[in-house]
């Protein structure tokens, strides 16, 4: 199994839609949860962190379970700026190390 | 506020050259990382540091040699360069465990 899985798309949804992407990890002594976004040919930049509680920031919903060792991101009224690569990344405990998810591209239409 | 810069953006290599890739954050970051991207891969880590003298081997080291000596910067040396290696390197730094990383621009290296 490998240690971080997301949906692999693409996603092609239009403009206002909601979409929902998920993320399983198989290291359960891991300790923290990121969503990064990375554009074509650019580098990875951190949307957000995950906490078992939920997070939102503005169209952004994220949620953790950590029972089932899962992490969703949901994006609310999408927007083209959204089209992108969505990568799930887990750091274990006590690492510094980061382990990414093979990304999940989106593609907002107009 | 320059985060993290990367130098080359773009490099090409023959078989069995050397360089060096430069790396250097100036936001005091303790933690500095180095990660490969290839097709269908996903980012995988070489070398990190969490902290000055000391560094550690990641999932894929073969091949690269890191060093840091000073906060700020976090070298990797590609030692007898391999088509292999062809890839997109990213160096990332973060002030603590637990928080996101800070990636820069990356550096597209291609060996012939």
């Amino acid at each position: 199994r490998k240690e971080v899985e997301q949906d692999p798309g693409p996603f092609n949804v239009p403009e206002g839609a909601t979409v929902a992407f998920n993320c399983t990890y198989s290291n359960s002594a891991s300790q923290s949860f990121f969503w990064y976004r990375q554009d074509c040919r650019k580098e990875p930049k951190l949307l957000m962190s995950v906490y078992s509680s939920g997070n939102e920031d503005g169209r952004f919903t994220a949620q953790l379970n950590r029972a089932s060792q899962y992490i969703s991101l949901l994006i609310r009224d999408s927007k083209l700026s959204d089209s992108a690569t969505y990568l799930c990344v887990v750091m274990g405990a006590g690492s510094y190390q980061l382990t990414f998810g093979k990304g999940t591209k989106l593609s907002v239409i107009p | 506020n320059a985060g993290v810069t990367q130098t080359p953006k773009f490099q090409v290599l023959k078989t069995g050259q050397s360089m060096t890739l430069q790396c250097a954050q100036d936001m005091n970051h303790e933690y500095m990382s180095w990660y490969r991207q290839d097709p269908g891969m996903g980012l995988r880590l070489i070398h990190y540091s969490v902290g000055a003298g000391i560094t550690d081997q990641g999932e894929v080291p073969n091949g690269y040699n890191v060093s840091r000596s000073t906060t700020e910067d976090f070298p990797l040396r590609l030692l007898s360069a391999a088509p292999s290696q062809t890839s997109v390197y990213f160096c990332a730094s973060s002030y603590a465990t637990g928080s996101g990383y800070t990636f820069g621009s990356g550096t597209r290296l291609t060996v012939v």
